[in-house]
């Protein structure tokens, strides 16, 4: 079973530009998540969508950060404009049911590095 | 606020050795405990979960421990490999646990446990 994939894995941009981020999340998967995690700690949850509806926006900074997933399958992250205190790893995960309890499944991250 | 944090940022064992990484909450309200493994370069990895009603879960090579007397609860690996050098988090959910939202987790800031040959 393929994992939950993210492009790039890499960006480094200035102060004041824009960046997007992709994810295609594990096939079927209704939910899925976008963390910042800074270097030292753990996922802060930005934003989370089931099916292409938005579900909790209340910790994404919507002054500069915006997502959508338009057709219900893969998502994508903007950031307009970067601010240095942007610099993370940015993740995506996708989770499904086990019975009742739900598990994630993360994709390897896209590291923003803001200069 | 609330937060979820670890004892230790670091923890350095012997090939073989057993680990015990600990956690230590603060909301008292929360009844659903997931440990995390984050490999360098990765996105963190289900190791295994724990719910309130129990004090002990094991898996393969790894027990999870709950103490809700003092909001502690502790991930334990058996013989430690090199394969298990990572960052290992745990998070906590708040109630009701058998609702799906363990995407909501408020996770900790991580141990890095490093394995010695």
């Amino acid at each position: 079973e393929a994992g939950v994939a993210q492009s790039p894995r890499y960006k480094i941009i200035e102060k004041r530009q824009s960046v997007a981020f992709w994810c295609n999340p594990i096939s079927g998967h209704a939910t899925l998540y976008w963390y910042q995690q800074i270097l030292g700690q753990g996922p802060k949850l930005l934003i989370q969508f089931q099916n292409n509806g938005v579900v909790d926006d209340s910790q994404l900074p919507k002054d500069r950060f915006s997502a959508e997933r338009l057709k219900g399958v893969d998502s994508t992250l903007k950031i307009q404009p970067a601010k240095l205190e942007d610099s993370a790893v940015y993740l995506c995960a996708s989770s499904t049911l086990d019975g009742l309890w739900e598990k994630l499944f993360f994709g390897s991250g896209t590291q923003l590095s803001v200069l | 606020g609330e937060s979820v944090g670890l004892h230790l940022p670091t923890l350095s064992v012997q090939e073989g050795d057993n680990s015990i990484i600990n956690c230590a909450y603060s909301n008292s309200a929360s009844d659903y405990f997931i440990w995390y493994k984050q490999e360098s370069g990765k996105g963190p990895q289900f190791i295994i979960d724990i719910r309130s009603n129990m004090d002990k879960r094991q898996g393969q090579r790894v027990t999870v421990l709950l103490n809700k007397t003092v909001k502690h609860l502790s991930l334990q690996i058996a013989a430690t490999q090199p394969g298990d050098s990572a960052v290992y988090f745990c998070a906590e959910n708040p109630p009701p646990y058998w609702m799906a939202n363990a995407g909501k987790s408020t996770f900790g800031d991580g141990t890095t446990l490093t394995v010695k040959p």
